[in-house]
Parts: C-alpha cells; structure tokens; sequence
C-alpha cells in the first residue's frame, strides 16, 4: 500500500496564530492530494485539494503546499479558531484511489 | 449537500455472527468505497466500487464482502464477525469535476459506525 504519513501526532495552537501540518508520502507516481479535516464523532469532510502540477492552492482561510522534490505536503490555516480543532488526514493518490495518512490532532488553545 | 448516510453509529455484535453495514448516498456517484479507521493505522481501503455490480479489492479485504446492487447503495457484510474487526467503518462517495481545466476528485464520507466485535 502506499505510505502517507504525518510528521506531529499533535499540534497545539492559540487562537488567532496560524497552524501548519505537515505530510510526507512516499510515491512519486501521486498526482493529486487531498487534505481533510475529521471533528469528533463525524467522517472525515473534504477542505482542499491540490494536483502534483501545482505548488501552492488558496482557500478561505486554508493553503496547502506541495513539495513534489521532498514529497512533502502542508496545510496551512489562518487565524485559527476554536471550530478548526479536529483531526486533519493529507491523502494521496492517481485517478479515484486514495490513500490516507494517520493524521494529526489540532487543538486551538482559547 | 451531498449526503452519505450509514445504517447505524454504534453496533455490537458476537463473535460469528453476520453483520451488515449499509450505506446510501444521494448525488449519483459511480464511486463508492468502504474504509475501516484505528487509531496509528489511519483510514484502509477494504472494497470500493465504480458502477452497480462492480467490486474491486481494496488493501485489506480479507474477511468482508460487498454488495452494489443499486447505484445508491454499497452494502459491507462481515461473513462472520470476528473481535479483530472491532472498528470505525466509514463510508465514502465520490465524484469528478473539473476546475480551471484541471480534474478534481472528492469524496464524500459517511458520519461512521463503530462496531464492536465481542
């Protein structure tokens, strides 16, 4: 299978600072990448995606980053608030199969 | 809003029993996909499914089987239960889209239903 994988179990962040999470995969063949955010109790919810002919993508308050020469991932959140903390996955693939990475808990500390 | 809906949130069962997990979703997806979530081992792709009566073996497929006989419905069955599938299962869709002339993929996932295996 393939390898995805976090660099921190954990982040702890104070409100308003901006938090970023780190990924690493293993396949160079990957051509898409998705990071996701799972809040307690509820399935993993989709917050932005990026194709490998990228390096950068912007969203409302999210950016994430890829680093296809170190295979590196990141997501990036502005002004933090108490509603991001959640478990975040990056997830890679090519075409509709995706692998998933461990994730790592944000908590946003008020 | 694209709904992924399970059949249940929280199940328990015996040891050896047949279970069924049931998912439905409402935006007529091709794609469908069963995952199990444990903690350190993220989400594993156990069988998924691009049409109606299609099925593919995902990573770990030992021990379930599917069932895809609407386009809306993906149905995980545990022939036998066992404790070492004690688990989150979670339910996935997913669609294609381009934007800006690029191919985007989403899936969508079900709220899960942890099962217990005693």
């Amino acid at each position: 299978g393939e390898s995805v994988g976090l660099h921190l179990p954990t982040l702890s962040v104070q409100e308003g600072d901006n938090s970023i999470i780190n990924c690493a995969y293993s396949n160079s063949a990957s051509d898409y990448f998705i990071w996701y955010k799972q809040e307690s109790g509820k399935g993993p919810q989709f917050i932005i995606d990026i194709r490998s002919n990228m390096d950068k993508r912007q969203g409302q308050r999210v950016t994430v980053l890829l680093n296809k020469t170190v295979k590196h991932l990141s997501l990036q959140i502005a002004a933090t608030q108490p509603g991001d903390s959640a478990v975040y996955f990056c997830a890679n693939g090519s075409g509709n199969q995706f692998y998933f990475g461990t994730g790592t808990s944000l908590t946003v500390i008020p | 809003d694209v709904k992924v809906t399970q059949s249940s949130r929280y199940l328990v069962k015996r040891t050896g029993e047949k279970v069924f997990l049931e998912c439905v979703q409402d935006m007529d997806h091709e794609n469908m996909f069963w995952y199990r979530q444990d903690p350190g081992l993220g989400l594993r792709l156990i069988y998924f499914s691009y049409d109606v009566k299609m099925k593919e073996k995902g990573d770990i497929p030992e021990g379930y089987s599917v069932s895809r006989e609407k386009k809306e419905r993906f149905s995980l069955i545990l022939e036998s239960a066992s404790t070492n599938q004690t688990s989150m299962y979670l339910c996935a869709s997913s669609s294609q889209k381009v934007l800006q002339g690029n191919l985007h993929y989403e899936q969508y996932f079900g709220p899960g239903t942890r099962l217990t295996v005693t």
